[in-house]
């Protein structure tokens, strides 16, 4: 009964390093979703994928990438980190239809050197 | 898209008192309005939903409501409590897809 799942918890990259954090549901949910979690701004949508084989930018894409590896697996890549990206990350995940409330996953807290 | 506006950014209420936490929409044809709480250090979690074709919603302590016509919706919670204490965050769904986007939260602080 493990929900949503993301790797790492933590990570401190130096500028211009490269990483994927992970995500990984087990609820049989269509849809996922990529958030970063800045002071005073709330969650910004990064990524989402409505279901298996699709993916699409949401607020704040750039410097960012995903794959959604299958219906489990959504994660997100920053290739050459920058110090504006250092946040809390947040994966989750929904059904497509009837219940749409979201699940999140515990977070990854990024700090970018 | 879809913009959503929360006050107020810090609220502070001794125990038993109410609070409420207002936020407004831009998009009308958005249909679906969740509310998150989120303790320090932990994940949001969904504390109650409303969707466009109800007005009301009540669960214990935790109400929302919505006036579509105004395009807002408030969170009132009664009979607060110290374990209240937490940020909380509203959202609201782009219209013919559950993406939701978010409030920049409001931090609730109940004091004993």
């Amino acid at each position: 009964n493990a929900g949503v799942t993301q790797t790492p918890k933590f990570q401190v990259l130096k500028t211009g390093q490269s990483m994927t954090l992970q995500c990984a549901q087990d609820m049989n949910h269509n849809s996922m979703y990529w958030y970063r979690q800045d002071p005073g701004m709330g969650l910004r949508l990064i990524y989402y994928s409505a279901s298996e084989g699709t993916t699409d930018k949401g607020e704040v894409p750039n410097g960012y990438n995903v794959s959604r590896l299958n219906k489990r697996e959504f994660s997100l890549r920053l290739e050459s980190a920058a110090p504006s990206q250092t946040s809390v990350y947040f994966c989750a995940s929904s059904e497509f239809t009837g219940d749409y409330g979201y699940t999140f996953g515990s977070g990854t807290r990024l700090t970018v050197v | 898209g879809e913009n959503v506006e929360q006050h107020p950014s810090t609220l502070s209420v001794q125990e038993g008192d109410s609070a409420v936490i207002k936020c407004t929409y831009s998009d009308s044809a958005s249909n679906y309005f969740p509310w998150y709480k989120q303790e320090l250090g932990k994940r949001p979690q969904l504390i109650i939903d409303i969707r466009s074709n109800v007005g009301e919603k009540k669960d214990q302590r935790i109400a929302v409501t919505l006036n579509k016509t105004a395009k807002h919706f408030s969170l009132h919670i009664t009979e607060t409590q110290p374990e209240d204490s937490a940020v909380y965050f509203c959202a609201a769904s782009e219209s013919g897809f559950q993406k939701l986007v978010f409030g920049t939260g409001t931090r609730l602080l109940v004091s004993p």
